[in-house]
C-alpha cells in the first residue's frame, strides 16, 4: 500500500513570495490533515478535510494560508505572501475516516523563508 | 486550551541503557498515541492506548496510559541506536477527532 505522498520535499523562497504544497493521501482515506511543525516542536493542526469539505480550519491563518481538496482526494496548501515565521515543515496526514485513531503522515515539505 | 508537556525535552544516552519519557496534561483525553519521527520524515504511529491504566508492550517499548487519562509514559529497555528520533505523544479528545501533539522528546542513542 502506497503511503502519503507530498511534494516538493524542500522549498526555499523569499518573504512575500507565494508557495504551494501538494499532498496525495492513502487511497480510500476520507480524512486529510495539514500540520505545521516548527523545528523542535510537535505538529500543529492547520486544517482538516473530510472528503472535500473543511471540518476544522480554526488554526489556519486565513489572511495568508489557503487549502483545498476539490475532488476529495489530492490537496494543496498555499501560502501567499510568505513570512519569515512560516519557515517550518508542512506535514500532510490522512486517516480512513474521522472515527479512526490512526493518522498516517507523509514525509513533509521543509519550507525555508529568507 | 489542551496542552501536552513532554519531559525530558532532550535525552542523550549510551546503547543498552533504559529510559522513560513522560507526557503530561491537565486535560483528560479519550486516547493517547505515541509517534516516532526520524529526520526528514513524518511521524510514524507506534501505539494507541484508549483505556485508563492500560499498558501496552511493543518489543522493548512499554507504553502506559495514566489511570486518570491525563498522562502517559514510554519506557524503552536496552536502547539501541535505531531508537534515535523525536518521540511525540498525541492526545485525542472526546467528541472530536482532532489530535493535540506534545512538545516532543528528542532521543539520541550512541553506540
Amino acid at each position: 500500500e502506497a503511503g502519503v505522498a507530498q511534494s516538493p520535499r524542500y522549498k526555499i523562497i523569499e518573504k512575500r513570495q507565494s508557495v504551494a504544497f501538494w499532498c496525495n493521501p492513502i487511497s480510500g482515506h476520507a480524512t486529510l490533515y495539514w500540520y505545521q511543525q516548527i523545528l523542535g516542536q510537535g505538529p500543529k493542526l492547520l486544517i482538516q478535510f473530510q472528503n472535500n469539505g473543511v471540518v476544522d480550519d480554526s488554526q489556519l491563518p486565513k489572511d495568508r494560508f489557503s487549502a483545498e481538496r476539490l475532488k476529495g482526494v489530492d490537496s494543496t496548501l498555499k501560502i501567499q505572501p510568505a513570512k519569515l515565521e512560516d519557515s517550518a515543515v508542512y506535514l500532510c496526514a490522512s486517516s480512513l475516516n474521522r472515527r479512526s485513531y490512526e493518522q498516517y503522515f507523509g514525509p513533509g515539505t521543509r519550507l525555508t523563508v529568507t | 486550551t489542551q496542552l501536552l508537556e513532554q519531559s525530558p525535552q532532550f535525552l542523550s544516552i549510551q546503547e543498552g541503557e533504559n529510559l522513560t519519557v513522560y507526557c503530561n496534561s491537565s486535560s483528560v483525553f479519550s486516547s493517547l498515541q505515541w509517534y516516532r519521527q526520524e529526520p526528514g520524515e513524518g511521524p510514524v504511529l507506534l501505539v494507541t492506548v484508549v483505556t485508563g491504566g492500560e499498558v501496552k508492550k511493543l518489543k522493548r517499548l512499554t507504553f502506559q496510559f495514566g489511570d486518570a487519562r491525563k498522562d502517559s509514559s514510554l519506557h524503552i529497555t536496552a536502547a539501541q541506536p535505531g531508537d534515535t528520533g523525536l518521540y511525540l505523544c498525541a492526545g485525542g479528545g472526546y467528541n472530536t477527532d482532532k489530535l493535540i501533539f506534545g512538545t516532543g522528546t528528542r532521543l539520541q542513542v550512541f553506540p
